[in-house]
């Protein structure tokens, strides 16, 4: 398995446009997660699917923020309109009931997002 | 509140030399402790898990305790590789829940 694929890798965009990011989980893993990274926060959980449907969305910030997951191997984190702080570095991650119990997760290679 | 702190915040140290990174946290109920590496323009990767009866674990030169009772962690890392230089984070999770509460890491840099 290729492990968890996110595109952009690099993203740069202007104020108020609108940014997609993708994510497809290894296969067969029935939980998808979003976090976002930054220097002063570290790593922060955005959202969490499980079977594709969405089971906490606490950690999304405002309603600019928001993620679909419309089949088991594709996921997108959408912001619009982007503000500058939104400006980090964004991680998806996949994991089975079986490995999360064991606390592990298998991350993307994450997607940088510069917003100017 | 439930909080994982890491220290140092950065290190540097020389190869071949050990070093020590320390977690604590206040997380409860407790399920297990894992530590992951993030290489800098990656993804972290775990390193090692423990449980709440477990006090040390080793995968290779990477050796981590947990004290259960002062809910501490560290994770010493015998004889320096270059490679060894990137992010550790401690990760705590909370028992019967699919809630993952992360530090905000040691960034290492090994140097020649």
């Amino acid at each position: 398995d290729a492990g968890v694929i996110q595109s952009p890798r690099h993203e740069v965009t202007e104020m108020g446009q609108e940014v997609t990011l993708r994510c497809k989980p290894i296969s067969g893993h029935d939980y998808l997660f979003w976090y976002r990274q930054t220097m002063m926060r570290g790593l922060e959980l955005l959202i969490y699917f499980n079977n594709n449907v969405p089971i906490d969305d606490s950690g999304m910030p405002e309603d600019r923020f928001s993620a679909k997951m419309p089949n088991a191997s594709f996921s997108t984190l959408k912001i619009q309109p982007s503000e500058p702080r939104d400006s980090a570095v964004y991680f998806c991650a996949s994991s089975t009931s079986l490995t999360l119990a064991k606390n592990i997760q298998y991350f993307g290679a994450g997607t940088r997002l510069s917003v100017l | 509140k439930n909080q994982v702190e890491q220290s140092p915040q950065s290190l540097i140290i020389l190869e071949g030399k050990n070093c020590t990174l320390q977690c604590n946290y206040t997380v409860s109920p407790f399920s297990n402790l894992r530590w992951y590496k993030q290489d800098t323009g990656r993804g972290p990767v775990s390193l090692t898990i423990m449980t709440f009866s477990e006090n040390t674990k080793s995968n290779g030169r990477y050796t981590a305790t947990l004290d259960a009772d002062t809910k501490q962690s560290s994770l010493h890392i015998t004889a320096s590789q270059l490679s060894d230089s990137a992010s550790y984070i401690c990760v705590v999770s909370v028992h019967n829940t699919d809630k993952l509460i992360f530090g905000t890491g040691t960034r290492l840099q090994v140097f020649p």
